[in-house]
């Protein structure tokens, strides 16, 4: 069974510039979560979505969103990026909602510059 | 949110086995402990979880103490794939609500040394 996939790996974006984020979770699974890994905050939740729907929402401000398809590929987007954005974001699938055993995808890198 | 207590660092010996320990006294009745490790320059592996009783699974086993305030994970024979941070982590609920989320602490790196 193929694992979680992301894209980009990497990304360099400008200050100001908006960025969008791509997850598809394994199959099967209708949950994804989505988390933000800094050297200095270590792993913070960003949000869950379960069936197109936001279950869960972490402490961020609102130019981090996320959208579910149908199909249970997410994506993310960070609008008006600033420096402080620079990490590591980590999207992870489950089959249940509500952080159950949750399999992570490695990563997109993004530098904010 | 219920906090983790957990070591910067741990050695081991490979062959040999490790015992990781986390400390939840703020632990409610509810929570989950979950365990994730991440391997360098990977996403965070999933380990094992439990609520009440010791658990096994083909990777590792969690004990967790009666009074649920302390927890160990247990790698019955470390090899050098196993060097990773180990995060113990609360499945809570969220504040208002029936959902959960998993707030990562720093988690121990644990060094294997062949």
């Amino acid at each position: 069974k193929a694992g979680v996939t992301q894209t980009p790996r990497y990304l360099i974006k400008t200050r100001g510039q908006q960025v969008t984020l791509s997850c598809s979770p394994i199959s099967g699974h209708r949950s994804v979560s989505w988390y933000q890994q800094t050297p200095g905050q270590g792993l913070q939740f960003l949000f869950e979505y379960f069936s197109e729907t936001q279950r869960n929402k972490g402490n961020f401000p609102g130019r981090f969103s996320g959208r579910q398809f149908s199909n249970s590929r997410s994506e993310m987007n960070v609008s008006t990026l600033e420096l402080g954005d620079s990490a590591l974001y980590l999207c992870a699938s489950s089959f249940r909602a509500g952080a159950y055993e949750q399999y992570f995808g490695p990563g997109t890198r993004l530098t904010v510059t | 949110d219920a906090k983790t207590t957990q070591p910067n660092s741990m050695e081991s010996n490979e062959e040999e086995p490790v015992h990781l320990p986390c400390n939840h006294s703020t632990i409610s009745g509810t929570d989950y402990i979950h365990w994730y490790r991440q391997l360098p320059s990977q996403g965070p592996e999933y380990v094992i979880h439990g609520l009440t009783s010791n658990v096994n699974n083909r990777m590792a086993s969690l004990a967790i103490a009666e009074d649920r305030k302390s927890s160990t994970l247990i790698l019955h024979r470390a090899t050098l794939r196993d060097a990773a941070v180990y995060y113990c982590i609360l499945r809570a609920p969220n504040s208002g609500g029936s959902n959960y989320k998993l707030t990562f602490g720093k988690g121990t790196l644990l060094t294997v040394n062949p």
